[in-house]
C-alpha cells in the first residue's frame, strides 16, 4: 500500500508570492490533515479535510487556505508569502470517520518551504 | 489543548533505559500517542494509550500516563543507535482529527 505522498519536496519562494503544496493520501483514506513544523513552535495544526470539506481548523491566517478533492488528493495554499512561513509543511492522512476518535495518523515526508 | 510540553534533549547510552517526559493541559483529550521523527522523513506512529487506561506495553515501549497530573511518559528499554530521533506526544480531542503535538524531544544514543 502506498504512503501519503506530498510534492514538491523542497520548495523556495520570495516573500510575496503564493504557494500551493499537495497531498495524496493512503489509498482509501479520507481525511487529510496540514501541520506546519518550525524548529521554534514544533507542530502546529493548521487544518483537516474529510469528503471535501474542511472540518477542523487551526489559529493560522486566512492566507493559509485547502481544498480537497473527491478523490481525497488535498491542496494547500499561501498566498503572500512572509519569511516566518519558512517550515516544514506536513501532511497527515487517516481513516477519518466522523466520530471515532482513535485516529491514527500517517504522514507523508514534508514539504521544504524556504521563503527569501 | 494547545499547551503539550516536552523536555527538548535526552541522551542516554546504547542498552540503557530512555525516559521521554510530556506533560499536557486539556482533560478532555482521548488518546494520547508517541510519534517518532527521523532525519529527513515525516512521523511515525509507535504507540497510543486510551486515556482512562495508566499503563501500555508494546515490546520495548513503555507508556505511563498519570491522568491526574496530566503526565504521559514513554520509557523505551535496550536503547539502540537505531532509536536515536525526535520523539513526539500528541493529543486527541473528543472531536476527533484535531491533534495537538509536543515541542518533541530529541534522543541521542550513545555508542
Amino acid at each position: 500500500k502506498a504512503g501519503v505522498t506530498q510534492t514538491p519536496r523542497y520548495l523556495i519562494k520570495t516573500r510575496g508570492q503564493q504557494v500551493t503544496l499537495s497531498c495524496s493520501p493512503i489509498s482509501g483514506h479520507r481525511s487529510v490533515s496540514w501541520y506546519q513544523q518550525t524548529p521554534g513552535q514544533g507542530l502546529q495544526f493548521l487544518f483537516e479535510y474529510f469528503s471535501e470539506t474542511q472540518r477542523n481548523k487551526g489559529n493560522f491566517p486566512g492566507r493559509f487556505s485547502g481544498r480537497q478533492f473527491s478523490n481525497s488528493r488535498s491542496e494547500m495554499n499561501v498566498s503572500t508569502l512572509e519569511l516566518g512561513d519558512s517550515a516544514l509543511y506536513l501532511c497527515a492522512s487517516s481513516a477519518g470517520g466522523a466520530g471515532w476518535t482513535n485516529e491514527k495518523l500517517f504522514f507523508g515526508s514534508g514539504t521544504q518551504l524556504s521563503v527569501l | 489543548g494547545e499547551d503539550v510540553e516536552q523536555s527538548l534533549f535526552l541522551s542516554v547510552r546504547e542498552g540503557d533505559s530512555s525516559v521521554i517526559n510530556c506533560t499536557y493541559t486539556d482533560s478532555s483529550s482521548t488518546y494520547l500517542y508517541w510519534y517518532k521523527q527521523e532525519p529527513g522523513a515525516g512521523l511515525q506512529l509507535l504507540t497510543y494509550i486510551f486515556s482512562n487506561m495508566d499503563m501500555k506495553q508494546d515490546q520495548r515501549l513503555t507508556v505511563l500516563l498519570n491522568k491526574k497530573d496530566k503526565h504521559l511518559s514513554l520509557r523505551i528499554a535496550d536503547t539502540q543507535t537505531g532509536d536515536s530521533a525526535i520523539y513526539f506526544c500528541a493529543e486527541s480531542m473528543p472531536t476527533g482529527n484535531q491533534f495537538y503535538f509536543g515541542t518533541g524531544t530529541s534522543l541521542t544514543v550513545i555508542p
